[in-house]
Formats: structure tokens, sequence, C-alpha cells
């Protein structure tokens, strides 16, 4: 079974600086796929980054990039330029492509400070 | 286009009643998804189905049923809820044709559930 370890419960970050999320997780399994996804107060699940384990190259979007280690099961998330919208939980997670299951860490609390 | 609809948003019940929360998505996802959050705990798969008439159990399936009459639907019930059972239902599907396996989950807005 796949296991994913958020250990950061909280961080806090300056508007216009850079945070960086980490994530480990533990599988044995080579083919896989690692998501971030952003929890606002609202409650709605958006999906910030994607990376597939065969790619070696770190999915960027925007002002989001991962820091993908894939011999250390590593898989940190980077936001540059924080934004006040950025303030939310972040979950990374994990699936196995065989079954969409997605497992999800316990998640980090962003507050980003103005 | 709505994506992923999930009904009511907030409920409130007492112990030992039933109810079934609502999930429909129109992307026409073969795979569709129950969990629950709770604080510090992430969220949990508690069913899952990779298309109609195929379900299974994740993680924390007691207390709940589920089934897959259509594509489109995918029913949560609770047979007879337990104050354990207060929390946040997220319904989820995704798409698992060929060549889109490993996409994204869709997201509900979840329903806020209590029982007391």
């Amino acid at each position: 079974a796949q296991t994913v370890t958020q250990s950061q419960p909280e961080m806090s970050v300056q508007e216009a600086e850079t945070v960086t999320l980490s994530c480990t997780y533990d599988t044995s399994e080579s083919n896989y796929y690692l998501f971030w996804y952003k929890q606002p107060p609202s409650r709605q699940m958006i999906l910030v980054i994607r990376q597939e384990a065969y790619k070696q190259q770190n999915a960027t979007e925007n002002r989001f990039s991962v820091n993908f280690q894939k011999a250390a099961k590593s898989f940190s998330l980077k936001i540059s330029d924080s934004q006040l919208g950025d303030t939310a939980m972040y979950f990374c997670a994990f699936m196995k492509p065989s079954n969409s299951k997605l497992t999800f860490g316990k998640g980090i609390t962003l507050s980003v400070r103005p | 286009n709505a994506g992923v609809t999930q009904t009511p948003k907030f409920q409130v019940l007492k112990t030992g009643q039933s109810m079934t929360l609502q999930c429909a998505q129109d992307m026409n996802h073969e795979y569709m998804s129950w969990y629950r959050q709770d604080p510090g705990m992430g969220l949990r798969l508690i069913h899952y189905s990779v298309g109609a008439g195929i379900t299974d159990q994740g993680e924390v399936p007691n207390g709940y049923n589920v089934s897959r009459s259509t594509t489109e639907d995918f029913p949560l019930r609770l047979l007879s809820a337990a104050p354990s059972q207060t929390s946040v239902y997220f319904c989820a599907s995704s798409s698992r044709l060929t060549g889109s396996l490993g996409s994204p989950l869709h997201f509900g807005n979840g329903t806020r559930l209590t029982v007391t």
C-alpha cells in the first residue's frame, strides 16, 4: 500500500516571498502520478499541479513548480511570489494509474501574510 | 458544464437515521469515488467505482453503501448514522480511457454532515 507523508502541519509566508511545501511518499510502484491539490476556505478541491513519475522534468504551472526526486521519493511544491489568495490547505496525493485511486497526505495549512 | 455535483451541501442527522448523499457527473467519467475529510486526517477513500455495475471498498468503508447503476450517478448511503460519521464528504471522478490513465480527479464541492 502507498503512503503519503506531509510532516509540516502549518506554514506561514510573507506576501511576494517564496515558500516550499514538503511531501514524501512510499511505494514499490515504478509508474505512478503525483498531485498537489489546494483547498481554500471555500472547501473546493483545486488541482494545482501534476507530475508523472516516468518524466524526469519537474512540472511547472505559472508560479507553482515541483521538485520531484524519484529516488528519494520526495515531491515538494514551490510557490513563488506568494499571493494572499494562496492561503489554503494543500494536499499532496499519489495515484497508481491502474486503479485511479488517490492516496492523500494529511495536508498543510499555508497562511500568506500581507 | 456542471462537472461533479453533490447534494446536499449541509446535513444534520440524528444517530440511527439513514440518508443518501447524491453525486452526479456530466463528463462521462468511468471512475467515481467517495472520500471523507476529517481534521488532521487528510482525505480517506470510502468506496469507489470503475464503471457502471462495479464498486469496491476503499480505506474506510464501514457504515457506508454505494451502488453504480449509471455512469453519471454514484450515491453514498449511510445506513444508520453514528457521531463518528460526522465529516465532510467529497465525491470525485476521472476518466479511465486509454491515454487518460493518471488523469486528476475532479471533485464536487463537498457535503458537511453532522451526526448528533
